[in-house]
């Protein structure tokens, strides 16, 4: 059963950038998407985007375009998720999750999350 | 955009009641290429990164108790819980490829 280990928490600088990994344990994700969604302090699940690696493409939710970019290595067990610009709005936990998917790049069925990486944007 | 709207959005249930919650899309579900609904309920317990129930509109995720069933059609659908237990609580989430419905906190009365 693969488990998905995320990195550690950050603290950034408004404007700055930060990665958050995500590593799979067990096995790969190569037949699967890796999802990434985020959560605000007291707020729901918000979908930021995704990448499959058999196809090497990423696909992203309007609201993060521009400002984000999803990545996963070649051997399918390690998957990244950069956002720049960072705001105060952007304080969030961050979670990686395997998922199923789509033609046309859409995503259910996350059924493996990572344990979540909580990213605070403070001057 | 398609939005996903849950009711109610608190839910408080006696322990080994039943318990349903609600979502309704903003246009139908209904996947003309494959005939699939692909709706999930998630469940995020207390501290905890969100587990997926159901998938596919009422596919059982592994593991799920099958005190857990999704079922409806088009633009309404229901998560069920026969019998509530106390590891029940959390916030539960539909979700339709990526867009999530607001969350409804279950919690024991």
């Amino acid at each position: 059963q693969v488990q998905l280990v995320q990195s550690g928490a950050e603290v950034k600088k408004p404007g700055s950038s930060v990665k958050v990994s995500c590593k799979a344990s067990g096995g790969t994700f190569y037949e699967f998407a890796i999802t990434w969604v985020r959560q605000a302090p007291g707020q729901g699940l918000e979908w930021m985007g995704g990448t499959i690696p058999i196809f090497g493409t990423a696909n992203y939710a309007q609201k993060f375009q521009g400002r984000v970019t999803i990545s996963a290595d070649e051997s399918a067990t390690t998957a990244y998720m950069e956002l720049s610009s960072l705001r105060s709005e952007d304080t969030a936990v961050y979670y990686c999750a395997m998922s199923r998917f789509l033609r046309g790049h859409t995503y259910f069925a996350m059924d493996v999350w990572g344990q979540g990486t909580t990213v605070t944007v403070s001057s | 955009d398609v939005v996903m709207t849950q009711t109610p959005l608190s839910l408080p249930v006696t322990p080994g009641e039943p318990a349903s919650i609600s979502c309704r899309s903003s246009q139908s579900l209904l996947n003309s290429d494959d005939g699939n609904t692909y709706v999930d309920w998630y469940l995020q317990k207390p501290g905890q990164s969100p587990q997926l129930l159901i998938y596919t509109l009422s596919s059982r995720a592994s593991g799920v108790p099958d005190r857990f069933s999704g079922s409806g059609s088009g633009t309404d659908f229901t998560l069920k819980l026969s019998r509530v237990e106390a590891e029940d609580v959390g916030v539960y989430y539909c979700m339709h490829l990526g867009t999530f419905g607001q969350g409804t906190k279950l919690e024991i009365k």
